[in-house]
């Protein structure tokens, strides 16, 4: 099932913060986060592990509550490269854990 | 190339047509994915190969779609007598290991069925 994101876009000035969450109906093994502009390909940003373990790059940090099978991006200061939609993929128990079932995205727009 | 490489990057095709997308993913990944994106939505699972093997077709949506990949790393995605529903951004992704790990993405196809 498609995990929801929130909000559905959000508008920054430049060095604002934002959070931007991602919720799951099922039991979650892992939770990826992607940016992506328009025309261009999605960029890897984070990925977050049961039991904890976080990998990404960037100024950009996360969280994963497993028991609320909820995950949520953290954007601090943000820049204008910030801008683009941002997807969370999520990844069930059992063997198909590569298959990733994405939300329908976030707009962030950062302004000067 | 450093990235994943997908051609062409738009097509335009008279419903009943056949297309081919090509994928070639970043040397040495193992697995490979195809998704498709429709306008304002998020990539939609098609298909997984790791290697040559297709372990994983259950996202594509008819026996129209077919994908390859026979020497485990360039792939293909064919789409048989193409219909309007079709249209939609067509993006493949690789990664070094198996499962459940960071993928590249490429550009994606944009195909336009008319």
């Amino acid at each position: 099932q498609q995990p929801v994101q929130s909000p559905q876009a959000v508008i920054l000035r430049e060095g604002e913060d934002a959070v931007i969450n991602c919720s799951s109906s099922k039991a979650l093994y892992s939770v990826h986060w992607y940016r992506q502009k328009h025309g261009e390909a999605p960029v890897f940003l984070m990925i977050l592990l049961k039991g904890g373990e976080q990998k990404g790059h960037e100024k950009i940090s996360a969280s994963f509550n497993e028991k609320k099978q909820q995950s949520s991006l953290y954007l601090t200061a943000s820049q204008l490269s910030y801008s683009g939609t941002y997807f969370c993929g999520t990844a069930g128990y059992g063997g198909s854990n590569y298959k990733l079932t994405f939300g329908k995205g976030t707009l962030l727009t950062v302004n000067p | 190339g450093a990235g994943v490489s997908q051609s062409p990057r738009y097509k335009v095709a008279k419903r009943g047509q056949d297309v081919a997308l090509r994928c070639d993913p970043i040397s040495g990944h193992v697995s490979l994915f195809w998704y498709q994106q429709a306008l304002g939505q998020g990539p939609e699972f098609l298909t997984y190969f790791q290697n040559e093997a297709q372990l994983d077709k259950s996202g594509l949506p008819s026996d129209r779609f077919f994908a390859e990949r026979p020497e485990g790393s360039v792939s293909t995605l064919k789409i048989q007598r193409t219909q309007q529903e079709d249209s939609a951004v067509y993006l493949c992704a690789s990664s070094l290991g198996i499962g459940n790990t960071e993928a590249f993405f490429g550009q994606g196809t944009r195909l336009t069925v008319v």
